[in-house]
C-alpha cells in the first residue's frame, strides 16, 4: 500500500531533550512538508523539502531542524530550543513542487502526538 | 500576511440537509485551493481540489471557486452523521518570507451533522 507513514504515535519529552520525529513514504514523491497543529488552530508550515538534500524554513522554523538525505524519509528534530513543542505534528508529501496545479496537492500522514513533560 | 479565514462555526445541521462551508483569501495571486476534512484527533484527508473559476462536484461534495471575490466554499449535499469533523480550507499563497507559494491553512469549520 502507497502512503506517508509518521512515528511513534505518541511521544513525551522532558526539557531539554531533543527528539526526533519519523516520516516516510512510498508514494514516490518529491516534495514534502512538516506542519505544527496546535488545538483549534490550523497547520502551520515547520519545514519543507522538494528535493533531496534541499529543505526550506517555513513560518516557524525556530527551534527545529530536518534533513533530507533520502526520497522517502524527511526527519523532524525539535531541539531544546523549542520553548513550547507541545501539538500535534503532521508530515505531508506531494508530487513536487510549486508549479503545475495538482502538484500542489498534498496528502498527510497519521501525525506525532508530542507532549512536554 | 497572507492569510484564510473561515468561520469556526461550530456548524449544525440535520442530516439531510446541505452544509455550506465558506472560506476567503488575500492573496489574489492564488491558483490552487482545496479542502481538507479532519476527524477529531486524526490528520487531515483532502477531499477536493479546485483550480478554476466556477463549480466542481465529486459525489455529495460541490467545491465552489470565485477568484475575483477571493472566496471558495464546500457544499455538503445529503448529509449525513459521519460528515461530522473540521473542514479546513488551503490555499496555496506566497510565503511568509515572500520567497515560494506554499498552502496557507485556515482554522477550520467545526460540522455537526445531528441524526
Amino acid at each position: 500500500d502507497g502512503g506517508i507513514t509518521q512515528s511513534p504515535k505518541y511521544l513525551f519529552r522532558k526539557e531539554g531533550q531533543n527528539v526526533t520525529l519519523s516520516c516516510e513514504q512510498n508514494l514516490n514523491h518529491d516534495a514534502m512538508y512538516w506542519y505544527r497543529q496546535d488545538p483549534g488552530q490550523g497547520l502551520r508550515l515547520i519545514y519543507y523539502s522538494q528535493i533531496v538534500n534541499d529543505f526550506q524554513k517555513g513560518d516557524i522554523a525556530e527551534g527545529y531542524s530536518v534533513s533530507r538525505e533520502k526520497k522517502e524519509s524527511f526527519p523532524l528534530t525539535v531541539t531544546s530550543a523549542q520553548k513550547n513543542p507541545t501539538a500535534f505534528y503532521l508530515c505531508a508529501s506531494s508530487i513536487g513542487g510549486t508549479s503545475g496545479a495538482s502538484y500542489n496537492e498534498q496528502y498527510f500522514g497519521p501525525g506525532t502526538r508530542l507532549t512536554v513533560l | 500576511q497572507k492569510e484564510v479565514e473561515q468561520n469556526s462555526g461550530p456548524l449544525s445541521v440535520p442530516e439531510g440537509a446541505i452544509a455550506s462551508l465558506n472560506c476567503t483569501y488575500s492573496d489574489r495571486g492564488s491558483q490552487s485551493f482545496f479542502w481538507y476534512r479532519q476527524y477529531s484527533g486524526k490528520s487531515p484527508e483532502l477531499i477536493m481540489s479546485i483550480y478554476s473559476n466556477g463549480d466542481k462536484e465529486d459525489g455529495r461534495f460541490t467545491a465552489q471557486l470565485n477568484k475575483a471575490s477571493q472566496y471558495v466554499s464546500l457544499l455538503i449535499r445529503d448529509s449525513q452523521p459521519s460528515d461530522s469533523a473540521t473542514y479546513l480550507c488551503a490555499v496555496n499563497m506566497i510565503s511568509f518570507s515572500g520567497s515560494a507559494r506554499q498552502l496557507t491553512f485556515g482554522s477550520g469549520t467545526q460540522l455537526t451533522v445531528l441524526p
